[in-house]
Formats: structure tokens, sequence, C-alpha cells
């Protein structure tokens, strides 16, 4: 247990509907991580968000977004839903910004887009 | 951002030990060297990190040489689970606030064989 909560654990949706996946932190890391895997593809970073302020953001596409709450939890929403965007969704956190240590990982969601 | 290339599947068998070499020619003085597993369906662990020379874990050793454009991973004496896709990162903060994007490659498919 890598003590990252991600929910929910599966999600089945339609094309062009909204959902938000939902992010809570280890305790004490102040960073968290959102990243995106499709069927047999590699990890494609997302966006980073450390203390509730975005750090660095990677392929992200405009029709979606994500924030960091005040108790550090994340959300990602996804919005005008493709076939495509039907993947694995990670989330990680570490403790600083610009950690040259370890990320931990949840277990991810799994959306699948009908 | 170095960019790194690995094999895209190794196979090998039982109590074997295991080398998995990661190329990032144009790997930045501050970057440190990151390899990561995952299971089908979970998120990556952490392995092991290191910026030069040679750091040892309990589960794996990593050997950077003098001009760090590669790395290898080695896994002493594989067993079945440790069947898994293998990541190597290279990155490092990327400008004086630290941000830190965490880019993954494609990974080596590592098949362990009884």
């Amino acid at each position: 247990d890598s003590g990252v909560t991600q929910t929910p654990k599966h999600l089945i949706t339609a094309t062009g509907q909204r959902v938000t996946l939902r992010c809570s932190p280890r305790s004490g890391d102040l960073s968290v991580y959102w990243y995106q895997q499709s069927l047999d593809q590699g990890l494609q970073f997302l966006i980073q968000y450390y203390n509730g302020e975005e750090r660095a953001k990677g392929n992200i596409l405009e029709r979606f977004s994500a924030q960091q709450f005040p108790d550090l939890h994340s959300e990602l929403n996804l919005s005008s839903l493709e076939l495509g965007d039907s993947a694995l969704y990670f989330c990680a956190s570490s403790v600083g910004p610009a950690n040259t240590g370890e990320l931990f990982f949840g277990e991810g969601s799994r959306l699948t887009v009908l | 951002l170095a960019k790194t290339t690995q094999p895209i599947s190794m196979d090998s068998y039982e109590g074997q030990e295991v080398n998995i070499t990661c190329s990032h020619n144009n790997i930045a003085t501050n970057d440190y060297i990151t390899w990561y597993q995952q299971f089908p369906s979970q998120g990556p662990r952490f392995i092991i990190q290191g910026y030069k020379t040679k750091v040892t874990n309990e589960v794996a050793s990593l050997f950077i040489p003098a001009d760090r454009k590669s790395s290898t991973l080695s896994l002493p004496r594989v067993s079945l689970s440790d069947t898994a896709v293998y990541y190597c990162l290279v990155g490092g903060p990327l400008t004086t606030s630290g941000t830190y994007k965490y880019i993954f490659g494609t990974g080596t498919r590592l098949k362990v064989l009884a």
C-alpha cells in the first residue's frame, strides 16, 4: 500500500460526458502528479501540483483540468469525453515540488468511455 | 528533458541476473536517473535512483558510467514475480523554482520464465 488513495477504481461512462477522478496523497506529501496510461501504452504525464499551485504541465488536453485543494487532495476533471480517453489514470505524490526521490503511485482509476 | 531509450522487451529465466540498459545521451548535469517497476493494472513502484557510479539497495543495483550517458539496472536472481515493465526516468529540477517533470519512457517488458 503506497498510501495514495484514488477513487473511483472503475468508471464507465458515455462519450460527451464529464467525470471527476479524486486523489488523496500520502500523509505529508505536498506534490500530486497525474498520469494517463492507455492500453499497452506508457505513462503520459499530465500535470503536477504542489501545495495547491500548478507546478508542471505535460500533455494534458484542454478538455481536462485539475486542481489541488487546501487539504491537498486533488481532482482531475475530464469533460466532453471521447472513446480515446479510455485509460488508467494514475495519481502519484511526493514530498516536495522538485523531488529527486520517490514518487508514490495510487492503484489508478480505470475509465471506460463507451 | 533527456530522452531515454530502453529495449522493448527481454526474457530471462528464474535465478538469473538481469541487466536492463537505458540510454540517455543528452542527460543534463543536474539530472538524476530513476527506475520504476510496474505490474499490470498497478501503479509504478520506485526501485532505485542514482546520480553517478553505483547504487545498491535490497532489490537492485544501478550502474552509471562516468559519462552518465547510459545506466544499467541489475536485478539479481530474478523470480517469476519480477515479470513486469521497468521504466527508466531521467530528470531533475528544470528551473530555479524546482519544477520537475517525471517523464516515463516506453519501458522494458521483462518476462521471467520458469
